[in-house]
């Protein structure tokens, strides 16, 4: 059975540092995904990381995917009060009946200034 | 372009009840899936629908049930109602057929209540 880990689960961040989501997961996966949701909202999809060493930038945020270690990070540069969510990571794997996302415990995040 | 749907917002039941939840795909989708977001947890896979028949599912008992109509939306059905239903239902579209390039895309959720 695929399981999903994030962490940590919460990350306190000054504003103006640097830092780093883990996402481990046991199994061969299709896509790997990564959402952010903000108190009592749906999912804002981020990023979608196909293959072996895809990295991918949009703002602040970068997230990079490791299939032989089966880890993907997300990097937060600079964080401002903005990025306070919760983020997380999810895996696909797609097969002839269908395809399904295992999401990890997700990671809060919250930015002090 | 109208993005994934999902009716009603908020819903509140008592125990033992039976609820109604509807999706209503992206543009151009046709396979529906649920998820179920407990507080403070990360969304449950529930089930998938494609072709109105139910084609994976995850490990929730047969009090959940749900349906897809030929215009490709979708129904997700609960009945006797736990405490623990309570969650934000999340409905996700997709396209079957070309899996590589399309993301699966979600509404906004189903607050879900039981008291």
């Amino acid at each position: 059975e695929l399981k999903v880990e994030q962490n940590p689960l919460f990350l306190s961040m000054q504003e103006g540092k640097n830092y780093t989501i883990y996402c481990n997961y046991s199994t061969t996966s299709d896509r790997l995904y990564w959402y952010r949701q903000d108190p009592g909202k749906s999912l804002e999809s981020l990023f979608v990381l196909l293959s072996n060493g895809a990295v991918k930038q949009e703002g602040r945020l970068m997230a990079s995917l490791d299939t032989k270690a089966r880890l993907s990070t997300l990097h937060i540069t600079a964080a401002v009060h903005d990025l306070s969510a919760t983020y997380f990571c999810a895996v696909e794997i797609i097969k002839a009946a269908g395809n399904k996302l295992t999401f990890g415990g997700g990671t809060r995040v919250l930015v002090k200034p | 372009d109208a993005g994934v749907t999902q009716s009603p917002t908020h819903l509140i039941k008592t125990r033992g009840q039976q609820v109604t939840l509807r999706c209503s795909p992206k543009s151009g989708h046709d396979t529906v899936s649920w998820y179920q977001q407990a507080l403070g947890q990360g969304p449950q896979f529930i089930f998938q629908y494609y072709e109105e028949e139910e084609r994976q599912r995850g490990n929730f008992p047969d009090r959940f049930s749900g349906h897809q109509f030929p215009n490709y939306s979708s129904e997700l059905n609960v009945n006797a109602l736990l405490l623990g239903d309570s969650a934000l239902y999340l409905c996700a579209s997709s396209l079957i057929w070309d899996p590589l390039r399309e993301t699966q895309y979600f509404g906004p959720g189903t607050r879900l209540l039981v008291l």
